[in-house]
């Protein structure tokens, strides 16, 4: 089954604290991108990659790190956590068609991360 | 800047009747148009995409879009809801060859028995 795994679903952390949040898909897509979604604030896109070691941020990366090490795993990385981070997050994928854009976007189950 | 509007945080329809959900952008060039909906406690699943030719987009679940490049619109329409259409819709658009997609906040859909 086609499929954008994140983990953990539910993280509870402090204020400081490394984390990492995993993501991979199974779709073969060249594009993958971080989202956070906060209530009347709909998505913001916080980092993609176009393919294996290629990053680019979004509207709001301060905070967080990425790495595209193989083309099925995105991972987001908290280096020191802050409350102002506290979010719902998003992984998303989608194939990348010459011509015409990226095509729709594969979006995972979410992680709720609280940062204390 | 670039950005998308759902002037609308809820909309609220009786089963049985049409429902529209309003979606306007100012993205410059000729964007790529969607809509995605978002089940409780789910990510967002694709629901329609416009990209060129006719104006009215035909979606998933019965769901169409209508496209009006001079009001810069989008809207998401159904023709007769149902109770298992109340979701949260997003309207996002992505712009040609910058990889990057943008999301509207979001309109609830309540639709009541």
């Amino acid at each position: 089954e086609a499929q954008v795994t994140q983990n953990p679903r539910y993280l509870i952390t402090v204020t400081g604290k490394k984390l990492t949040v995993t993501c991979s898909q199974n779709m073969n897509h060249e594009y993958m991108s971080w989202y956070r979604q906060d209530p009347g604030l709909g998505l913001r896109q916080i980092y993609y990659s176009m393919n294996v070691e290629v990053t680019d941020k979004g509207d709001v990366p301060e905070g967080y790190k990425v790495s595209r090490k193989e083309k099925r795993n995105f991972p987001l990385i908290l280096e020191s956590p802050s409350p102002n981070q506290t979010s719902l997050y998003f992984c998303a994928s989608s194939s990348s068609l010459s011509g015409t854009g990226l095509e729709k976007l594969f979006f995972g189950s979410g992680t709720q991360l609280s940062v204390l | 800047a670039q950005s998308v509007a759902q002037p609308e945080d809820q909309v609220n329809v009786a089963e049985g009747n049409p429902l529209t959900v309003k979606c306007t952008y100012s993205v410059s060039g000729n964007p790529y148009l969607f809509w995605y909906v978002q089940y409780p406690n789910r990510g967002l699943q694709f629901l329609l995409k416009y990209i060129t030719g006719d104006n009215l987009v035909k979606g998933s679940y019965g769901f169409e879009a209508e496209f009006n490049k001079s009001q810069t619109s989008f809207h998401l329409k159904k023709p007769s809801a149902l109770v298992s259409d109340s979701a949260l819709y997003f309207c996002a658009v992505e712009k040609y060859n910058f990889n990057k997609f943008y999301f509207g906040s979001g309109t609830k859909l309540n639709v009541k028995p």
